[in-house]
């Protein structure tokens, strides 16, 4: 059974705080993606990741950073959290023909 | 700009009756397109999928057709049942030479029972 799965269902965090979300995928993906949704926006694309210790921007960088030092391990960073960042965050991992996605993270930023 | 477009935030049906949702999408390129669902708090599940070189895929309930001309698809869910209220979710890629998917802003389809 394939998985990909994030560190947290639910965070509270505060305004300036830094903020790391995890995920992990036991596919042997290479492509990985965070994406975030909020109401009447859909799925927006953050960043997402082709390789190890590659990265690149997707639809709404700003205010993120990912890490990516090991292929199962994808890291979305949020340097100084923001209530705008206040949003529902998704992890997926990708074959070429399908994408498989983490169960959500909802932060609150307070 | 937005590659994969589901212009219609909301769909209302009847239990029991037809649900039809509908995707459009951009760019000639893409060759494989895929449709999710997503219930509150949960990630989004594969449903079904359809290549390029086909016009129709079926999974019991769930057909997806393809109108590539008018770079057009839509996914009918028969019959309706109340289960299925979820945010559909509509996705593009090109399968040779892209790596991420392309998403719609997605359809929240309420079935009444």
């Amino acid at each position: 059974d394939v998985k990909v799965t994030q560190s947290s269902r639910y965070l509270v965090k505060r305004t300036g705080e830094k903020v790391f979300l995890e995920c992990v995928q036991d596919m042997d993906h290479e492509n990985m993606f965070w994406y975030r949704q909020d109401p009447g926006l859909g799925l927006r694309l953050i960043y997402f990741s082709y390789d190890v210790k590659m990265k690149e921007k997707g639809d709404i960088p700003e205010g993120y950073s990912v890490s990516r030092e090991k292929k199962e391990r994808f890291s979305l960073i949020l340097e100084s959290a923001s209530t705008n960042q206040t949003s529902m965050y998704l992890c997926a991992s990708s074959s070429p023909s399908e994408a498989f996605f983490g169960q959500g993270t909802r932060l609150t930023v307070v | 700009d937005q590659q994969v477009k589901q212009n219609s935030p909301s769909l209302s049906v009847q239990e029991g009756r037809i649900s039809i949702l509908n995707c459009d999408y951009t760019n000639s390129m893409f060759d494989y397109f895929l449709w999710y669902k997503k219930y509150p708090a949960e990630g989004p599940t594969f449903l079904i999928s359809i290549s390029s070189i086909k016009d129709k895929n079926e999974d019991g309930r769930f057909t997806v057709f393809l109108n590539k001309s008018a770079k057009h698809l839509s996914l009918h869910i028969v019959p309706s049942q109340p289960g299925d209220s979820a945010v559909y979710f509509c996705a593009a890629s090109d399968i040779v030479s892209g790596n991420q998917f392309y998403f719609g802003t997605g359809t929240s389809l309420t079935v009444i029972p």
